[in-house]
């Protein structure tokens, strides 16, 4: 298994561009989650799907931020238009249930952003 | 609410010394908990999970960790510190299908 695959790696763009994140997760895992790491907030739940349908998005900063997830292989967070406090870590992670209402996560290596 | 402590931002050990990072949670259920650790422009790699089971939980790379309900706290141990080991180790509580994060501890590991 490939585990769960994050393009690009890294990302430079100027201010006011749009920018695509991309995740491919985990073949047979029905959930996935968007995270954003920054050494101010931490690791911080943007968006979670459950079956391709997006469960909770309150995560989500504000209308600049839009994610989807078309099929059970792939989604997409875009940032349209960017900040230079969108700058940091993006993470999505795959999971599956372990009972109990609780989730098994595996992460990607993750997209860093730099919008100058 | 869930929420998780991580004591010291910074620990540092001699290798081959033995290797504590500190972890208490609040949880108003039976908390299902996490240790993950991320080596630099890396994501988070799952260490090792307790989820109700054994209350010594041991994981890979040589790490375990107790899960004691009376200290409300999941410490993450190694008897014996390698150079690989240096690498941030977050702690986590599971909310649902949220996971609330610990703040991070930088373990360093001195030759």
């Amino acid at each position: 298994d490939a585990g769960v695959i994050q393009s690009p790696r890294h990302e430079v763009t100027e201010m006011g561009q749009e920018v695509t994140l991309r995740c491919k997760p985990i073949s047979g895992h029905n959930s996935l989650f968007w995270y954003r790491q920054t050494m101010m907030r931490g690791l911080e739940l943007l968006i979670y799907f459950n079956n391709n349908v997006p469960i909770d998005d309150s995560g989500m900063p504000e209308d600049r931020f839009s994610a989807k997830m078309p099929n059970a292989s792939f989604s997409t967070l875009k940032i349209q238009p960017s900040e230079p406090r969108d700058s940091a870590v993006y993470f999505c992670a795959s999971g599956t249930s372990l009972g109990g209402g609780s989730y098994g996560y595996t992460f990607g290596s993750g997209t860093r952003l730099t919008v100058v | 609410a869930q929420s998780v402590t991580q004591l010291g931002s910074h620990v540092s050990v001699s290798e081959g010394a033995l290797v504590l990072l500190r972890c208490n949670y609040s949880s108003s259920v039976p908390p299902y908990l996490f240790w993950y650790v991320q080596y630099p422009n890396q994501g988070l790699q799952l260490l090792l999970k307790y989820t109700s089971a054994a209350t010594l939980v041991k994981g890979i790379n040589g790490f375990e960790a107790e899960f004691k309900k009376s200290e409300t706290s999941f410490h993450l141990t190694k008897p014996s510190a390698h150079m690989s080991d240096a690498a941030e180790y977050f702690c986590a509580v599971s909310d649902g299908y949220k996971y609330i994060f610990g703040t991070g501890t930088r373990l360093k590991v001195l030759a």
